[in-house]
């Protein structure tokens, strides 16, 4: 079992619908990454989160250390919002530890 | 202000050649990641360097890898005598410091072994 496992692993929507995709781990943390990998390749990194909710744009992420779960949100989604959303968290031991990423497709 | 510059972004090379990766991380960045993209997969640790140091390689093979961040001049990833598994993208990440490693990713390159 992997220690940071994310859900769905596919998704696919239409233009405009609000999106939430998840990630639950099992280890110890100090802080959690959402990270966005496009179809070219590159990654950016889109939020780090140690707790509670950040929001940038119509991006929101949030954390709840208790339950070891985080959330990212997408709010009227786009096309260009189609790529693979990785979480990834930093180990109380200083690793770095990814999930294998959901892909999400929006349709217009 | 350029970021994290890896190159080259593909990477063709026979069964048995050496494969060299290089990474440049963003100015003033002192701190080096690199991690093993595979087929199908999320994406794993390999190494962690500093400047003339390695601090931590639990994630790389253990042979015909390896890694160096000199004084002067990029990271090197260096595979040695390549083989079809080691067909990944390689990705580099720096930081200023540890804690913001996620910060500054490099775009990666494409290794096929053919």
């Amino acid at each position: 079992k992997n220690e940071v496992e994310q859900s769905p692993q596919n998704l696919t929507a239409q233009e405009g619908e609000f999106i939430t995709i998840n990630c639950s781990y099992s280890v110890g943390i100090s802080a959690l990454h959402w990270l966005q990998q496009h179809p070219g390749g590159g990654i950016v990194s889109l939020f780090m989160l140690s707790s509670g909710k950040k929001k940038h744009g119509r991006l929101i992420a949030t954390i709840n250390i208790q339950e070891k779960h985080s959330s990212l949100h997408i709010t009227a989604s786009h096309p260009r919002d189609s790529a693979v959303y990785i979480c990834a968290v930093i180990s109380n031991t200083d690793k770095l530890i990814f999930g294998t990423g959901t892909r999400l497709q929006v349709f217009p | 202000n350029a970021g994290v510059m890896q190159n080259p972004r593909h990477l063709v090379r026979r069964r048995g050649q050496e494969a060299r990766l290089r990474c440049s991380p963003m100015k003033g960045h002192s701190h080096v990641y690199w991690y093993r993209q595979l087929p199908e997969e999320g994406l794993k640790f390999m190494v962690y360097l500093q400047k003339e140091n390695i601090i931590d390689e639990s994630g790389m093979p253990k042979e015909r890898f390896s890694a160096e961040f000199p004084k002067e001049g990029p990271s090197i990833l260096r595979i040695q005598q390549v083989v079809r598994g080691d067909s990944a993208a390689y990705f580099c990440a720096s930081s200023p410091l540890r804690d913001s490693v996620m910060a500054y990713f490099g775009s990666g390159t494409r290794l096929t072994v053919v």
